[in-house]
């Protein structure tokens, strides 16, 4: 098993630009959810799936977009890029409340 | 909205040594709470999970305590080695998988 995949590793972007993280599991995990990592913040939940064709937001949704057509399969996608959004992205999956697995992480820079 | 703090923020100590790594939170109807380790520049590696009827979980040298009355939870790494050196993170899970994290607590370990 792959586990968590993400793509890319590292990406920069000009502020307004638009882009998707890409989020894999091969685990049959029904949970999937996207964090973010600040210095100092901890991570932050912005949105999350309980299943395919559900999703719902969590605490930091602003500018950020995500749908899920398929078990495997969560992107999150900014519309807009803005400064603000200079992060390291997480991807996690999970069987309903067990186990969290995480991703490796993309590094977002918006200039 | 649930709040999880862990003290200290970062811990320095030698070789062979025993230490616990503390995590309070504010909200006591969680599902489960997890521990992290986040090595610099890396994702996150799930350590244990404990459930919200559990009391402790064990893992080898590590041993995760939950009091879920008092909102505290405790990390203890016994005969601690320098490849313990990393980022200790403890997650609430508040339902759906959503957790909330705390800033977590750096650990060096000199040899």
């Amino acid at each position: 098993n792959a586990g968590v995949t993400q793509t890319p590793k590292f990406q920069v972007l000009k502020t307004g630009q638009s882009m998707t993280l890409q989020c894999a599991q091969d685990m049959n995990h029904e949970y999937m959810s996207w964090y973010r990592q600040d210095p100092g913040m901890g991570l932050r939940l912005i949105h999350y799936s309980v299943g395919a064709g559900i999703t719902d937001q969590g605490e930091v949704p602003n500018g950020y977009n995500v749908s899920r057509s398929t078990t495997e399969d969560f992107p999150l996608r900014l519309l807009s890029a803005a400064p603000s959004q200079t992060s390291v992205y997480f991807c996690a999956s999970s069987y309903r409340d067990r186990e969290q697995f995480f991703g490796p992480g993309t590094r977002l820079t918006v200039l | 909205k649930q709040e999880v703090t862990q003290i200290p923020a970062a811990l320095s100590v030698p070789e062979g040594e025993n230490l616990v790594l503390n995590c309070s939170f504010t909200d006591s109807a969680i599902y489960n709470l997890q521990w992290f380790r986040q090595d610099p520049g890396k994702g996150l590696t799930s350590l244990l999970l404990i459930q919200s009827s559990q009391r402790e979980q064990t893992s080898g040298r590590l041993n995760a305590s939950l009091d879920k009355s008092s909102g505290r939870s405790t990390l203890y790494i016994a005969a601690s080695q320098p490849g313990d050196s990393a980022t200790y993170l403890c997650a609430v899970n508040a339902g759906a998988n959503n957790l909330f994290f705390g800033t977590g607590t750096r650990l060096t370990v000199i040899p």
